[in-house]
């Protein structure tokens, strides 16, 4: 099992541009969920899925949009990227039991 | 809205010394996580705590779960150098593993 997987790495966009980040399961899970995190603060939820076709809001959803047509991805689309969204990305997925949630290795993106 | 609050921020602990990092958090939540963070990675899961007086050990470390309370510790014996990280609790309310807050962090450095 490869886990959760994201794409790309690294991305540096310019104010305005628009852009997708995968994420891609392979564990069957229920659950998938975006985080962002910024310098010295914990993780915060953008948005997070519990099922194929069903996406709600999490904490800071703004500027970001999401769809889930498949069990396996989950991609979040930044709209008119700002400097204000310059972190690091992290997908998770994870189900109901044995209630773990496992995360993907994270995308840096960098806005100027 | 759900807080959650890590105490200390950072930890600076000699090699060889016992040490406790503090989790409290404002809402009503049976389930408990325990992240390390290496610097420029992404999460690995240490313990899920799912009930009140859950106590869990790996190696030097041991976290325990006080639901009315609202308090989480995770106690480390006789330090090491390998166990420098960031240190995150996170609490779900949902119960899905899919909805978590962060705590913001207790960077720990153990040194010689």
């Amino acid at each position: 099992n490869a886990g959760v997987t994201q794409t790309p790495k690294f991305q540096v966009l310019k104010t305005g541009q628009s852009m997708t980040l995968q994420c891609a399961q392979d564990m069957n899970h229920e659950y998938m969920s975006w985080y962002r995190q910024d310098p010295g603060m914990g993780l915060r939820l953008i948005h997070y899925s519990v099922g194929a076709g069903i996406t709600d809001q999490g904490e800071v959803p703004n500027g970001y949009n999401v769809s889930r047509s498949t069990t396996e991805d989950f991609p979040l689309r930044l709209l008119s990227a700002a400097p204000s969204q310059t972190s690091v990305y992290f997908c998770a997925s994870s189900r109901r039991v044995p209630y773990e949630q496992y995360f993907g290795p994270g995308t840096r993106l960098t806005v100027t | 809205e759900l807080k959650v609050e890590q105490n200390p921020l950072f930890l600076s602990m000699q090699e060889g010394k016992n040490y406790t990092i503090y989790c409290n958090y404002s809402t009503t939540s049976d389930r408990l996580y325990w992240y390390r963070q290496d610097p420029g990675k992404s999460l690995e899961s240490l313990f899920v705590l799912l009930s009140n007086g859950a106590v869990k050990q790996e190696g030097r470390l041991m976290a325990s779960l006080d639901t009315k309370a609202r308090l989480s510790t995770l106690h480390i014996t006789a330090a090491v150098h390998d166990l420098s990280a960031t240190y995150f609790c996170a609490v779900d309310p949902t119960g899905t593993a899919s909805k978590l807050t962060f705590g913001t962090g207790t960077r720990l450095q153990v040194t010689l």
